[in-house]
């Protein structure tokens, strides 16, 4: 089945820094890659998502870019604020939700963002 | 809407016990999941269920856990009986045919003493 690795697991950064969360998945059949985030007693929440077709997707302070050749997609946070800390989980899936393919996510990295 | 719905938020209780945790999802989504969270091991999918059938329940750890699915309203996670490695947060998720997109509830924390 599918394995996805998320690096790293805890990361600090000051306010207004970049912050950068990085993921691999094994199998090259997946084609969906959505982004969630955890804040303290909540459950996860979609924040930004791309498909195999696209190599790059913004959403204001939030930007995921995807290597499909080496199965690699990262999270870009710039400018950030304390406001983006929380765990942050990648998962990859393939197919559509209409195929009945569920959702591998990474392990989380869990970002402080420092005033 | 209000959401995914568990029940309860939290749950204590001893190490042979029964333990039923219960999710009811957004109205409409024919997709629920149920995930396990720890530190350790991170989101664990357990199990996940397509217009109220089971597709994939090899993420179950072992006979002590079921699900069911009666309606497409209503599903229940049981451990009997619980052992306290079993203490993690249990997550329930929802999505409609047409869309990829999880909706999580705000997932029940199990503490098996």
């Amino acid at each position: 089945g599918e394995n996805v690795e998320q690096h790293p697991s805890t990361l600090s950064v000051q306010e207004g820094d970049s912050a950068v969360i990085k993921c691999t998945y094994s199998d090259s059949a997946s084609n969906y890659f959505p982004w969630y985030k955890q804040e303290l007693g909540k459950g996860p929440q979609l924040i930004i998502d791309i498909r195999s077709n696209v190599g790059e997707k913004k959403d204001q302070r939030i930007a995921v870019t995807l290597n499909k050749t080496a199965k690699h997609f990262s999270l870009h946070i710039t400018e950030t604020q304390p406001e983006d800390s929380a765990v942050y989980f990648c998962a990859a899936s393939k197919g559509n939700s209409n195929s009945g393919y569920a959702l591998n996510f990474g392990k989380g990295t869990s970002l402080l963002v420092t005033p | 809407d209000a959401g995914v719905i568990q029940s309860p938020r939290h749950e204590v209780t001893e190490m042979g016990q029964e333990v039923t945790l219960r999710c009811k999802p957004i109205s409409g989504h024919n997709s629920l999941f149920w995930y396990r969270q720890t530190m350790m091991r991170g989101l664990e999918l357990l199990i996940y269920f397509n217009n109220n059938v089971p597709i994939d329940d090899s993420g179950m750890p072992e006979d002590r856990f079921s699900a069911k699915m009666p309606n497409a309203s209503f599903s229940t996670l049981k451990i009997q009986p619980s052992e306290p490695r079993d203490s993690a947060v249990y997550f329930c998720a929802s999505r409609d045919g047409g869309n990829e997109k999880l909706f999580f509830g705000s997932g029940t924390q199990l503490s098996v003493l």
